[in-house]
């Protein structure tokens, strides 16, 4: 079946730092990859997506690009702030299973001043 | 303009019992989903609801029942309340199964 894997954190980063969440995914077919965010005490929001190969998702400063070579959706920022402190979900969608997105584990990542 | 709401957004509530969490979306889409959260934070879809179409993830004890009154809504029923119940249940709409989904504040439900 369908899995994506995320690295564990939680990762800690100092303001301004690089930051990069790797994900890997295993599915059938073609299936399209989503970062979503969740802010404490608050549901998921959708930070990017991207559908088919190459493609390049990005948002408030992140990106993420659809490396079908290597099945990796690597969620990358040039320079975090506080405020991005959050728990990261990489997920895809296939079509399979009960048609629903399979997420990895989530991340957490805490950014410190 | 809430676009996803669910009430309530805690429910405490003793093994044994019945209950049920509302779920509403105002953005038009056509599907609606159920997703449980653990302690984890590990994310797992429940349910996913289309144009009266139910697909159930096998996992899913049957005392789980999904209503759909009408588009804008899903309505999560579960019957004879458990311990390993404990969770955040996220309800989620689409445009289509394929596009973004969009979540709700998510309802934390703790079973004593």
């Amino acid at each position: 079946g369908d899995s994506v894997t995320q690295m564990e954190g939680p990762v800690t980063l100092s303001e301004e730092a690089f930051l990069t969440i790797n994900c890997t995914y295993t599915a059938t077919g073609y299936p399209s990859l989503f970062w979503y965010v969740q802010y404490p005490g608050e549901g998921l929001q959708l930070l990017l997506k991207a559908t088919k190969a190459d493609d390049k998702g990005s948002n408030k400063g992140f990106e993420a690009t659809y490396r079908k070579e290597t099945t990796s959706f690597h969620l990358e920022k040039g320079s975090v702030q506080v405020s991005d402190s959050a728990v990261y979900f990489c997920a895809l969608y296939s079509g399979g299973g009960a048609d629903g997105l399979t997420f990895g584990k989530g991340t957490h990542l805490i950014i410190q001043p | 303009d809430t676009a996803v709401s669910q009430t309530p957004k805690y429910l405490v509530t003793q093994m044994g019992n019945d209950k049920s969490i509302k779920c509403e979306q105002n953005l038009g889409h056509d599907t609606m989903y159920w997703y449980k959260q653990d302690s984890k934070k590990f994310l797992k879809i429940m349910f996913s609801y289309n144009n009266k179409e139910l697909i159930i993830n096998e996992t899913v004890p049957n005392r789980f029942s999904p209503k759909s009154p009408d588009k804008a809504h899903l309505n999560l029923h579960i019957n004879s309340l458990e311990l390993g119940d404990s969770a955040v249940y996220f309800c989620a709409s689409s445009n289509s199964r394929k596009n973004e989904q969009y979540f709700g504040p998510g309802t934390r439900l703790t079973v004593t």
